[in-house]
């Protein structure tokens, strides 16, 4: 079966950095998306992995390493505005069709 | 403003009365995409459309149907809801099936069936 695994909640403080991890099972890989989704909100794109390595975005960076099936997103500099559920997808082919297929979500907590 | 619209946003409805739920995109992407979002299950593909007149089948779509007669719009129906059926709908797009890593989210549907 495919299955992406990761914390379903993860707390830090305002200004500190946190990383959400991810791991992946899927029957095939293209890359691993990042997208956050505030409560009420709709998901937004955050990142898209598909090379191994870190991708940095201003406070936000995206890791990927295809052999461990693992990738993580690491926030920096946390702000409140950044409490949030975080999800990762991986692109995968099927029937020659690409779709995501999502993980469960993180919920980061962050306290002042 | 390039967006994702969705309507209605809240709809409380009974077994069996069939629905439609609209979605339309300004961006001319040519991928678009329906979702429902359950609590501790993520987002799951219920349909998905490559582009005008070309659809296919998500992880979940039994009691769905989709139709892509322009570009700009895709629509989901339910033509006999059931409870089960309750959940957060997601309307989205990208580009084309190539960029569908990256995509946009219209606000959800709330839809709740009793």
């Amino acid at each position: 079966g495919q299955s992406l695994e990761q914390p379903s909640e993860v707390t830090a403080v305002e200004g500190a950095i946190v990383q959400i991890n991810c791991t992946y099972q899927t029957s095939g890989f293209y890359g691993l998306s990042w997208y956050q989704q505030h409560d009420g909100g709709a998901p937004t794109f955050l990142s898209y992995n598909a090379l191994d390595g870190l991708e940095e975005t201003g406070r936000f960076s995206s890791f990927l390493s295809r052999s461990d099936s693992y990738g993580y997103l690491l926030l920096q500099e946390l702000q409140m505005k950044d409490s949030a559920s975080y999800f990762c997808a991986v692109r995968d082919s099927m029937d020659s069709n690409y779709q995501l297929i999502w993980g469960a979500g993180t919920k980061l907590i962050i306290k002042p | 403003e390039a967006q994702v619209t969705q309507n209605p946003r809240y709809l409380i409805t009974v077994t069996g009365k069939k629905l439609t739920v609209t979605c339309s995109q300004n961006m001319n992407h040519e991928y678009m995409s329906w979702y429902r979002q359950d609590p501790g299950l993520g987002l799951r593909q219920i349909y998905y459309s490559m582009n005008v007149e070309v659809t296919d089948k998500g992880d979940v779509p039994e009691g769905y149907k989709v139709s892509r007669k322009e570009k700009r719009n895709f629509p989901l129906i339910l033509e006999s809801p059931s409870p089960n059926q309750t959940s957060l709908y997601f309307c989205a797009s990208s580009l084309s099936e190539g960029s569908s890593y990256e995509q946009y989210f219209g606000p959800g549907t709330r839809l709740t069936v009793t």
